[in-house]
């Protein structure tokens, strides 16, 4: 069912930008793409979404294929509270499929 | 704020047992979901409910039970508790919309740690 892949772990130092790269081979016509984070002993929260078009916010930028075919979530200046496991989702219908994630390390 | 609020968030079993998860969101949000996650790993939904009166399968939903009780509230059964099911379980909700394709962010609660024995 998993439709993203994504890499187990990345690590980057503080203050530097990350990018988080998403594989979303299959994605069809209609399917947002989602970026959850995740703390230490807690839910996930909401990061960012986009359909076509590269987005930004507050917490982070997305990058979207042309294709679609992949994403990448960037981090302009990691902090170490960044450290979580980030995971990309495809949500075109209601089952939402959550993948395995990246574990981001930041080092002071 | 209170968004989505799960019941308990502790819990212990002994292996048979049963138990109902609770789970409440106040956002009118349309769509729920249970999600497991295990020590390490990442979040596999049991269970889903995109509209109220609506509950569908899946990935992992051998051995649990759900109920959406009304818009607000959606519940998880353990009938017959085992050491398996120990875990770390998410309840979530968003609200969908129709925007050139589904869109809505999910909103997760805290999360409620089960332990059987």
């Amino acid at each position: 069912d998993a439709k993203t892949t994504q890499p187990n772990s990345m690590e980057s130092n503080e203050e530097e930008p990350v990018h988080l790269p998403c594989n979303h081979s299959t994605i069809s016509g209609t399917d947002y793409i989602h970026w959850y984070r995740q703390l230490p002993s807690q839910g996930p929260e909401y990061v960012i979404h986009g359909l076509t078009s590269n987005v930004n916010n507050r917490m982070a930028s997305l990058a979207i294929a042309e294709d679609r075919k992949s994403s990448t979530l960037i981090l302009h200046r990691a902090t170490l509270r960044d450290a979580a496991v980030y995971y990309c989702i495809l949500t075109g219908t209601d089952k939402l499929i959550f993948g395995t994630g990246t574990r981001l390390q930041v080092f002071p | 704020n209170a968004g989505v609020t799960q019941t308990p968030k502790f819990q212990v079993l002994k292996t048979g047992q049963s138990m109902t998860l609770q789970c409440a969101q106040d956002m009118n949000h349309n769509s729920m979901y249970w999600y497991r996650q295990d020590p390490g790993m990442g979040l596999r939904l049991i269970y889903y409910s995109a509209s109220e009166g609506t509950t569908d399968k899946g990935e992992v939903p051998n051995g649990y039970n759900v109920s959406r009780l009304n818009k607000r509230e959606f519940s998880l059964r353990l009938e017959s508790a085992a050491p398996s099911q120990t875990s770390v379980y998410f309840c979530a909700s968003r609200k969908t919309v129709w925007d050139r394709g589904k869109a809505g962010e999910l909103f997760f609660g805290e999360g409620s740690r089960l332990t059987v024995l």
